[in-house]
């Protein structure tokens, strides 16, 4: 459960979808999440998924989770300049948290 | 309703100085948790405490030690602080530590000259 990976960056223009990729590695993991950091805070919970799902969407934003790859992806629609920020995938394995490198999305105007 | 609550915001220290980081939640979660953030690197977990009562290490535990004074509050101490410990450190708390997501709070900035 130690290496989790994300890239490290991601441009959109507003208005388009973004797609945020993260690959774990502890296929015990029973909830996989994404977080979002806004500049100068701490990190927001922004949605989970059970390992039994393969998709949740909640209003724009859709998670898929590969289970056979170990992949999991955050998709937002309608990218807009307040979706800029770190957004970090996290698994859990009993008591800890991993948490990948963070991918940096900025929304171009 | 203030969540996690860390202090201070800023801190700078000279290399040798001593501090306390200072964590209290109000949501009566079980769990806590301090992280430190470095670029690229994502979250580390450097100790957390599943309960009231009980402490341990996480991944890059040296040269801090933390207390969990009471359910509420969970301090982190560098007693010799080191460059190599200038970082961005946050605490967090869960309901659980099973599964729970965490909670986080705004962070301490801390510089080591």
């Amino acid at each position: 459960g130690e290496d989790v990976e994300q890239s490290l960056f991601l441009s959109v223009r507003e208005g388009d979808s973004s797609v945020i990729n993260c690959t774990y590695t502890d296929s015990s993991s029973t909830y996989l999440y994404w977080y979002k950091q806004e500049p100068g805070a701490g990190l927001q919970l922004l949605t989970y998924i059970f390992s039994n799902m393969d998709m949740k969407q909640d209003q724009r934003l859709t998670v898929l989770l590969n289970k056979k790859d170990k992949h999991l992806s955050l998709r937002i629609a309608d990218t807009q300049t307040g979706d800029s920020a770190i957004y970090f995938c996290a698994e859990n394995t009993g008591n800890q948290f991993y948490f990948g490198t963070g991918t940096s999305l900025t929304v171009i105007p | 309703n203030a969540g996690v609550t860390q202090t201070p915001k800023f801190q700078v220290l000279k290399t040798g100085q001593s501090m306390t980081l200072q964590c209290a939640q109000d949501m009566n979660h079980n769990s806590m948790y301090w992280y430190r953030q470095d670029p690229g690197m994502g979250l580390r977990l450097i100790y957390y405490s599943a309960s009231e009562g009980t402490t341990d290490k996480g991944e890059v535990p040296n040269g801090y030690n933390v207390s969990r004074l009471n359910k509420r509050e969970f301090s982190l101490r560098l007693e010799s602080a080191a460059p190599s410990q200038t970082s961005v450190y946050f605490c967090a708390s869960s309901p659980t530590g099973d599964n729970s997501p965490l909670h986080f709070g705004n962070g301490t900035r801390l510089t080591v000259t």
